[in-house]
Formats: structure tokens, C-alpha cells, sequence
């Protein structure tokens, strides 16, 4: 089985500071592990994968995430927040003997709060 | 490319009643994924489709059915709703094969159940 969990439930970050948004999962495979935004009352977007090759990965809109083994975390940065980031984002792992990685395990997700 | 469409967007129901959702997949995808996510959580997996068939499922009960059609569209089915089936009901579309394992999201529908 595998599972995520997503510490923080809320963020809050000045515009231009540091996002930091702490993923870290449970898997019993080597997984697929990926980040997802999610705008007010609209579907996910991808921001970034991570599918074994480099461990750091760079994704749209400025956001890149370190993969780390040995700590299991997946976690997901920007060096300067804007006002758009404002969104909910959630970090989601599959198992990779599974064709296409479609069946996602989502943590609660985190939802981050711009301050001007 | 139109991406993942859903409908309908919203629809209210009543308590005991039946509800038939709709997706279409992304051009060239043929895996179709239903999830739920209710008001404050992450999405959950309720189950994938491929090949018309059931592939994969997740921790629902029967209640919850689907249906994929040969041009890779795929129905979400709920029988005799509850109060906690208010949720906004996402679809994911993908290729089984290939390198990539992205899952495209539509933007979902919203279901109401009163």
C-alpha cells in the first residue's frame, strides 16, 4: 500500500519569499511521485514528475522538488512566491510496476496563501 | 486538443437517487481514472478503466459502477446516493503504454446531494 502525507495543512508566504510545501510518502516499490495544483473549483494540473531519472526535478511556473530516498520526501519549492501561486497543491504517488501511473495515491494537500 | 472534458459540471440530487457522470479522455489517451474528492481532501481513487473493462479499483462500494464505450469515454455511475457522496468527482486520461505516466484532469463536476 502506499500513502502520502502532506505536512501542513495551510501555508502562508509573503510575495516574493521562499514556497516550501513538505511531501513525504509510504511505498513498498519504487514510485512515481508527482505534484498537482489545483485552482478554486477547477481539476489538477500538473506542475512536475518524478519518474527515476534526475532526483531534481523542474516543473512549470518556477516550481522544482528533490527526490530523497532516504528521507522519502518529495518536497516541493519555489524561490519567490506570487500572487497566482495562490492554489492548493497536492502531492501524489503511484506505483511504478503500474501501467501509465494513473491510479494516484493523493495527500490532503496543502493550500497556500499569498500575502502582498 | 479539447484535454479532458467532463459533464455535467454541476447537478444537485436527492438522497436515494441515481447520478450518471461523463468523461471524455484526452486525444490518443485510452485509460480512463474516476476520482472523488471531497470539500478539504485530496482526491480519492475510485477506478480506472481500459480496454472497456475495469482495471482497477479502489475502496468503494458497489453502489459506485462505470462504463468505458470504445471510443475511450467513459460513465461514472452512482446508485441510491447519501448525503456523503457530495463531492467533486474528477476524471483522469492517460495511455496504459509508453514512457510517460502523466494523467491529464478534466475540470471535474460538482455533485450536490441533498
Amino acid at each position: 500500500a502506499q500513502s502520502v502525507t502532506q505536512l501542513g495543512s495551510h501555508v502562508s508566504v509573503s510575495e516574493g519569499a521562499l514556497v516550501l510545501l513538505r511531501c513525504n510518502y509510504s511505498s513498498s516499490v519504487p514510485p512515481y511521485l508527482f505534484w498537482y495544483v489545483q485552482y478554486p473549483n477547477q481539476g489538477l494540473q500538473l506542475l512536475l514528475k518524478y519518474t527515476s531519472a534526475a532526483t531534481l526535478v523542474k516543473g512549470i511556473n518556477g516550481f522544482e522538488a528533490e527526490f530523497k530516498k532516504s528521507e522519502t520526501s518529495f518536497h516541493l519549492t519555489k524561490p519567490s512566491a506570487h500572487m497566482s501561486d495562490a492554489a492548493e497543491y497536492f502531492c501524489a504517488v503511484s506505483d511504478q510496476r503500474e501501467a501509465a501511473g494513473n491510479k494516484l495515491t493523493f495527500g490532503g494537500g496543502t493550500r497556500v496563501l499569498v500575502k502582498p | 486538443d479539447a484535454g479532458v472534458t467532463q459533464s455535467p459540471t454541476h447537478l444537485i440530487k436527492t438522497r436515494g437517487q441515481q447520478v450518471t457522470l461523463r468523461c471524455s479522455p484526452k486525444s490518443g489517451h485510452d485509460t480512463v481514472s474516476w476520482y472523488q474528492q471531497a470539500l478539504g481532501q485530496g482526491p480519492q481513487f475510485i477506478f480506472q478503466y481500459y480496454e472497456e473493462e475495469e482495471r482497477q479499483r479502489g475502496n468503494f462500494p458497489d453502489r459506485f459502477s462505470g462504463h468505458q464505450f470504445p471510443n475511450y469515454s467513459s460513465e461514472l455511475n452512482v446508485n441510491a446516493l447519501w448525503l456523503g457522496d457530495s463531492a467533486l468527482y474528477l476524471c483522469a486520461s492517460s495511455k496504459l503504454t509508453g514512457a510517460s505516466t502523466e494523467a491529464f484532469f478534466g475540470q471535474g463536476t460538482r455533485l450536490t446531494v441533498v
